[in-house]
């Protein structure tokens, strides 16, 4: 089976630094994805990994590393509006480039 | 503002009812896409488009009928629907159905609630 784990819920304060954790174990694996998703709003794509290591763009960071099925999504110098769902989505599970997508980690930054 | 459109943006309806949900998108892609988002649970992929065909059926009940008919516009048709079918429902687009080197992106959804 595909199984995508996030946390269900996180909170930091504004200013910090937060790590949100993806986990995976899928049947076959062609990159990750990290999406934005404000209340009410459509996801937005953050970033894709395709290869291990680091990827940084501005503040958000994202990680993979394949060997391990573990992505981490990076947020720096936090700001209020940050406070969104992040969605982790594997591209290549059971075989379809369509991306299966976690349950989402609500983060709450607060002041 | 993504670039794909939705409307209703809420959308109240009795179990005996017909509606229908519309989704357009301005990006010039090829592939289109219905998902189902439930609260504490994944997105779920239903349909799949590509170049106006059908490309993906993810076990859908037949109480919901996709409609494709050119690569901008996605209906989501809806009949006889059960309390369980309230959620918000996604459009999305992406450039073909080969997303690894091309996103996709989403609308705003639907926020469809079944009495």
């Amino acid at each position: 089976g595909q199984n995508i784990d996030q946390p269900t819920e996180m909170t930091a304060t504004e200013g910090a630094i937060v790590q949100i954790n993806c986990t995976y174990q899928t049947s076959g694996f062609n990159g990750l994805f990290w999406y934005q998703q404000h209340a009410g709003e459509a996801p937005t794509f953050l970033s894709y990994n395709v290869l291990d290591g680091l990827e940084e763009k501005g503040r958000f960071s994202s990680f993979l590393s394949r060997s391990k099925g573990y992505s981490y999504l990076l947020l720096k110098e936090l700001q209020m509006k940050d406070s969104a769902s992040y969605l982790c989505a594997v591209s290549g599970s059971g075989g379809s480039y369509i991306p299966t997508f976690g349950r989402g980690t609500s983060l709450i930054v607060h002041p | 503002e993504t670039g794909v459109t939705q409307t209703p943006r809420h959308l109240v309806m009795g179990m005996t009812n017909k509606k229908s949900l519309k989704c357009e998108q301005h990006l010039g892609h090829n592939a289109m896409y219905w998902y189902k988002q439930s609260a504490k649970k994944p997105l779920e992929l239903m349909f799949v488009y590509n170049f106006k065909e059908q490309t993906e059926n993810n076990s859908v009940p037949s109480r919901f009928s996709p409609e494709c008919p050119n690569s901008s516009h996605l209906f989501l048709h809806l009949h006889t629907l059960q309390p369980e079918d309230s959620a918000l429902y996604l459009c999305a687009s992406s450039q073909n159905r080969v997303p690894s080197a091309d996103t996709q992106y989403f609308g705003p959804g639907t926020r469809l609630t079944v009495l």
